[in-house]
């Protein structure tokens, strides 16, 4: 099993283009999560997907965020337009039952 | 509503000592599970090092024990014998069954272990 594969794991991009992380879950595990984690505020839960539906997006901080899970093996997160502000580690989850099993993250950083 | 409360922002021990990290949740919830993360320097989220239905009492395995007081919604983390490969950020997380395994996080713990 090759876990929870996020890419890229670190990207550097200027304000104001556009931001695209990917992430592939374990095969079979039914529920998605995007969470942000930075100093100031710890893990933040973003958005979640069960069977690729978004349940929850209360957590997006702004329209400027945007999440699709097009199948059951891939999902995007996507900024447009990033702002430094963003700058965190972004990690997905899958989980079938119970337990999440974190991908490696992408370490974002926008200047 | 539900929440996790890690209280301790950072803690420093030597080596071979015990310590104890400590956490408080809520939830309106009946079934739930509890989970501590480590978060290694190298930034990674490493799967549960524990997990803990409510119904469940304490648990050793090794040097680390689990001791969860549904009492007091409490279910605090105890490292014996320390090593300094233990540093690394502890996370507390509740998941609630019923929401598609929703996982509420504290806001982490930072161990330092020093030699």
């Amino acid at each position: 099993d090759a876990g929870v594969i996020q890419s890229p794991r670190h990207e550097v991009t200027e304000m104001g283009q556009e931001v695209t992380l990917r992430c592939k879950p374990i095969s079979g595990h039914n529920s998605l999560f995007w969470y942000r984690q930075t100093m100031m505020r710890g893990l933040e839960l973003l958005i979640y997907f069960n069977n690729n539906v978004p349940i929850d997006d209360s957590g997006m901080p702004e329209d400027r965020f945007s999440a699709k899970m097009p199948n059951a093996s891939f999902s995007t997160l996507k900024i447009q337009p990033s702002e430094p502000r963003d700058s965190a580690v972004y990690f997905c989850a899958s989980t079938k039952n119970y337990g999440y099993t974190f991908g490696s993250g992408t370490r974002l950083t926008v200047v | 509503a539900q929440k996790v409360t890690q209280a301790q922002t950072e803690i420093s021990v030597v080596e071979k000592e015990d310590v104890t990290l400590d956490c408080v949740y809520e939830t309106r919830d009946t079934t739930y599970y509890l989970f501590w993360y480590k978060q290694p320097p190298s930034g990674e989220l490493v799967f549960p090092i524990r997990r803990n239905s409510f119904d469940e009492q304490n648990e050793i395995s090794g040097r680390y024990s689990w001791n969860f007081q549904k009492s007091t919604s409490s279910f605090n983390f105890t490292i014996t014998a320390s090593q300094v490969v233990d540093s690394a950020v502890y996370f507390c997380a509740l998941s609630e069954l019923d929401n598609f395994n929703k996982f509420y996080f504290g806001s982490g713990t930072k161990l330092n272990v020093k030699p």
